[in-house]
């Protein structure tokens, strides 16, 4: 069983939507990060973070760690949005290793 | 411009031969990483490097082998010991502890 779980696996939307994908995990962690996959296979870091929430432009990234969970939303969705989002643990301890989760595939249709 | 390259894009190869995937940085990071990525799955740790002339063995590292002689590169070898090895393979880079930085990655197929 993998130690990072994400939902949906796969998501389609329309234009505009507000999109929420969600990460759980089952170990303590020092922080967790938010990564952004297009179809051409490059990973772009979107948010790392340990408490509470970061924006940057249309992105919201919030981490519950009594819940061990954490979500990405996006507001107005947009088809340049549509990519795999990926979330990954960091435990702890003195190397950088990180869990992944499987990811969720997001299609935003115009 | 600061980042990580990776070379080449699409790497096509005969089975039984050893294969090397190039990861360059000039971001000045410590730390160096090797992840596998295959359909349905998330990234495997393969090999990481906290520091030049050492590196440590990830998850799954059976059949790879890997060398950092310098802070700039981190190659990567698929041997012929690798039992499936078609899959995408992604270096990263960080300062310690902190955030990954991804490479765009190598599509290895093995014919």
């Amino acid at each position: 069983k993998n130690e990072v779980e994400q939902s949906p696996q796969n998501l389609t939307a329309q234009e505009g939507e507000f999109i929420t994908i969600n990460c759980s995990y089952s170990v303590g962690i020092s922080a967790l990060h938010w990564l952004q996959q297009h179809p051409g296979g490059g990973i772009v870091s979107l948010f790392m973070l340990s408490s509470g929430k970061k924006k940057h432009g249309r992105l919201i990234a919030t981490i519950n760690i009594q819940e061990k969970h954490s979500s990405l939303h996006i507001t107005a969705s947009h088809p340049r949005d549509s990519a795999v989002y990926i979330c990954a643990a960091h435990s702890g301890g003195s190397n950088y290793k990180l869990t992944f989760g499987k990811g969720t595939l997001l299609t935003v249709n115009p | 411009d600061g980042g990580i390259t990776q070379s080449p894009k699409y790497l096509f190869r005969k089975e039984g031969q050893n294969v090397t995937l190039s990861c360059e940085q000039n971001l000045n990071h410590d730390a160096m990483y090797w992840y596998r990525q295959d359909p349905g799955q998330g990234l495997r740790l393969i090999y990481y490097s906290q520091i030049v002339n050492d590196f440590q063995k990830g998850d799954i590292a059976e059949g790879y082998s890997v060398s950092r002689e310098k802070k700039e590169s981190f190659p990567l070898t698929v041997t012929s010991a690798q039992k499936n090895p078609t899959a995408f393979y992604l270096c990263a880079s960080s300062i310690q502890r902190h955030e990954q930085f991804f490479g765009p990655g190598t599509r290895l197929t093995v014919l």
